[in-house]
């Protein structure tokens, strides 16, 4: 069993829709994080949370840290939100504060 | 915010040759950098960590001899492929963890995509 887990692996929506990827972890960590990779590659981070939520324009990402799980959502989806997200988790006491990422979440919002 | 750096975005290489790639922090101290591998639909996997003036740290199973990575300051790490093949075509894309902020926040380059013939 990997240690983050991220659901659904693919996810088509309409624009505008509401959407949201699933993220649960089974390690002890320092923080969690939500990063954005575009279909060029690169990576943008977008959420860095150890507590409750966090909101960034139509972006908010949400963690309960006693059940090991995050939410990212997106409200009034666009088809500029298709990218690749990908949930990772820090943990300080370990290699030195790596990152440990899920497999990604691959969206694609249709016009 | 914090920006990193990351030179070439892609490379195209012979067979046997030698590719350097480049990450700088650009407005903040980089003591730990991170290098990744990356395969078609798959997550990032980490190949090295790398701090400032010392040794890296290398994951098992990647070769410290043909990817020789340098941080000799704190602003610029630098990951060499020796000896390229085309098993080492993938992209590969660093991040530096910002410890002089408030939120030890991760910041990554925006990749090299490499391709070896």
């Amino acid at each position: 069993k990997n240690e983050v887990e991220q659901s659904p692996q693919n996810l088509t929506a309409q624009e505008g829709e509401f959407i949201t990827i699933n993220c649960s972890y089974s390690v002890g960590i320092s923080a969690l994080h939500w990063l954005q990779q575009h279909p060029g590659g690169g990576i943008v981070s977008l959420f860095m949370l150890s507590s409750g939520k966090k909101k960034h324009g139509r972006l908010i990402a949400t963690i309960n840290i006693q059940e090991k799980h995050s939410s990212l959502h997106i409200t009034a989806s666009h088809p500029r939100d298709s990218a690749v997200y990908i949930c990772a988790v820090s943990n300080y006491g370990g290699s030195q504060g790596n990152l440990i990422f899920g497999k990604g979440t691959k969206l694609s919002v249709k016009p | 915010g914090a920006v990193v750096s990351q030179h070439p975005s892609w490379v195209i290489c012979k067979s046997g040759t030698s590719v350097k790639i480049e990450c700088r922090s650009l407005d903040f101290q980089a003591t730990t950098m991170f290098w990744y591998r990356q395969f078609p639909k798959q997550s990032l996997m980490l190949m090295a960590t790398s701090n400032e003036g010392s040794k890296a740290t290398y994951e098992q199973g990647v070769e410290k001899d043909k990817f020789l990575i340098n941080h000799a300051s704190l602003t610029l790490s630098t990951l060499t492929v020796t000896s390229a093949h085309p098993e080492d075509s993938s992209f590969y894309i660093c991040s530096a963890r910002d410890s002089t902020g408030a939120n030890y926040g991760y910041t990554f380059g925006s990749g090299t995509r490499l391709t070896v013939v």
